[in-house]
């Protein structure tokens, strides 16, 4: 049973334009959430985060928005560039009673088109 | 080097081999973590050490033997795998007990039983 879904296996957008990436998750006990980006041959790196207190956060050009009573959060990225073309990870975690067991999604393939 | 390191890169071996792989990290982080992801499938956590303690084993087989000497290096030992066991080892480092607690991963090990 999967908490955390990520139900777009990949995407195609054209450099320029809005790149988002949806998740959802089903364990009411997450409160923390991240985004992960990672480029083949390569492991995974942290890009944003996200704390259940808020319903946005903003860096630079990616923005992860947070719908607690949908659970579903979305990482929004403008304008998408070629270099953003990795694996995106959705993952959550509990921040109390086990704040180290993050739970991840399977990832969305993202494909910048220049 | 810099960041957290894993050897080897790719590793084939039978299933009754024993093997080790390595990972080290060069962040001064006191929290290390051993994942496997499986194609298709999310990143499962395997383990999580804390000060060189172990603190979560995620009904892992006992074929799967972590050790960590101290808080910058973490060995995986492997004996009698299955080929289902074939899967990338991702290995990861944080700085405990803060709230934000990204953890930065290594580049893998491709694993490989035959």
């Amino acid at each position: 049973d999967q908490q955390v879904k990520q139900n777009s296996p990949s995407l195609s957008v054209q450099e320029g334009r809005i790149s988002i990436l949806n998740c959802d998750y089903t364990n009411s006990m997450f409160d923390y959430f991240l985004w992960y980006k990672k480029y083949p041959a390569e492991g995974p790196t942290f890009l944003i985060s996200i704390s259940s207190i808020k319903d946005k956060n903003e860096d630079g050009r990616f923005t992860v928005f947070l719908n607690k009573s949908a659970k579903h959060l979305s990482l929004h990225i403008v304008p998408s560039q070629p270099g953003d073309s990795a694996v995106y990870f959705c993952a959550a975690r509990p921040v109390s009673g086990g704040y180290q067991k993050v739970t991840f999604g399977t990832g969305t393939k993202l494909q910048v088109i220049p | 080097e810099t960041g957290v390191t894993q050897t080897p890169r790719h590793l084939v071996m039978g299933m009754t081999n024993k093997k080790s792989l390595k990972c080290e990290q060069h962040l001064g982080h006191n929290a290390m973590y051993w994942y496997k992801q499986s194609a298709k499938k999310p990143l499962e956590l395997m383990f999580v050490y804390n000060f060189k303690e172990q603190t979560e084993n995620n009904s892992v087989p006992s074929r799967f033997s972590p050790e960590c000497p101290n808080s910058s290096h973490l060995f995986l030992h492997l004996h009698t795998l299955q080929p289902e066991d074939s899967a990338l080892y991702l290995c990861a480092s944080s700085q405990a007990q803060t709230l934000a607690d990204e953890q930065f991963f290594g580049p893998g090990t491709r694993l490989t039983v035959l």
